[in-house]
């Protein structure tokens, strides 16, 4: 079983949809969370970062951690075209030595105008 | 004023040459990582050093030999390169060690 799964997809959505992404963990020593954005033939760009459960928002994006259920999760507002991309998640804590981040596999999103 | 950036951009050889990508990072950070992606988007830590030094080897075979010059300088040879070489090779920096990760353009690697 990986550290950190992510669902592949391809999740197709309308444009202005809501979109939710999400990430499931292994390890209750992970603490940081975070999610980034990669376009094909791209470098992974960071979106969003967060410590502690609870909810982080920045514009159209909201970032969601549940340290209990050892879930976090990213959504979308009003999805747009150029919102297609891969998502994918990472994360750090106590069990890499704070050292290294941890990779999902990443979902691919598709939004259709 | 790109952050991190490497070349090449794209690198096609064949199977047994040895071959290099060199990345370099303005912004300062103390730590810089090379990142291996396969072809199913799946990131994997390769190294990591912090201000020159060797933090991470993630079991990588020897045939590959990181090097940082300096902090904003981190290199990678590969002697007698394999089809399983073939992937996206990523540098990336950050400002400590396993802080938030700031990524190249990357470097689509082709062993043929």
């Amino acid at each position: 079983q990986k550290e950190v799964e992510q669902d592949p997809g391809p999740l197709s959505v309308p444009e202005g949809a809501i979109v939710s992404l999400n990430c499931t963990y292994s390890n209750s020593a992970f603490q940081y969370f975070m999610w980034y954005r990669q376009y094909s033939r791209k470098g992974p760009e960071l979106l969003m970062y967060t410590y502690s459960s609870g909810n982080k928002e920045d514009g159209r994006f909201t970032a969601q951690v549940d340290k209990s259920s050892k879930y976090i999760s990213l959504f979308i507002r009003d999805s747009q075209p150029s919102d297609s991309a891969t998502y994918l998640c990472a994360m750090n804590g106590r069990n890499t030595g704070f050292q290294k981040l941890v990779f999902g596999t990443g979902t691919r999103l598709l939004v259709s105008p | 004023d790109t952050a991190v950036s490497q070349t090449p951009k794209y690198l096609v050889t064949q199977m047994g040459n040895d071959k290099s990508i060199k990345c370099e990072q303005n912004l300062g950070h103390d730590t810089m990582y090379w990142y291996k992606q396969d072809s199913k988007k799946f990131l994997k830590i390769m190294f990591s050093y912090n201000n020159k030094e060797l933090i991470i080897n993630e079991t990588v075979p020897n045939r590959f030999s990181p090097k940082s010059p300096d902090k904003a300088h981190l290199n990678l040879h590969i002697n007698s390169l394999e089809l399983g070489d073939s992937a996206v090779y990523f540098c990336a920096s950050s400002l400590a060690t396993g802080e938030e990760a700031f990524f190249g353009q990357g470097t689509r690697l082709t062993v043929v």
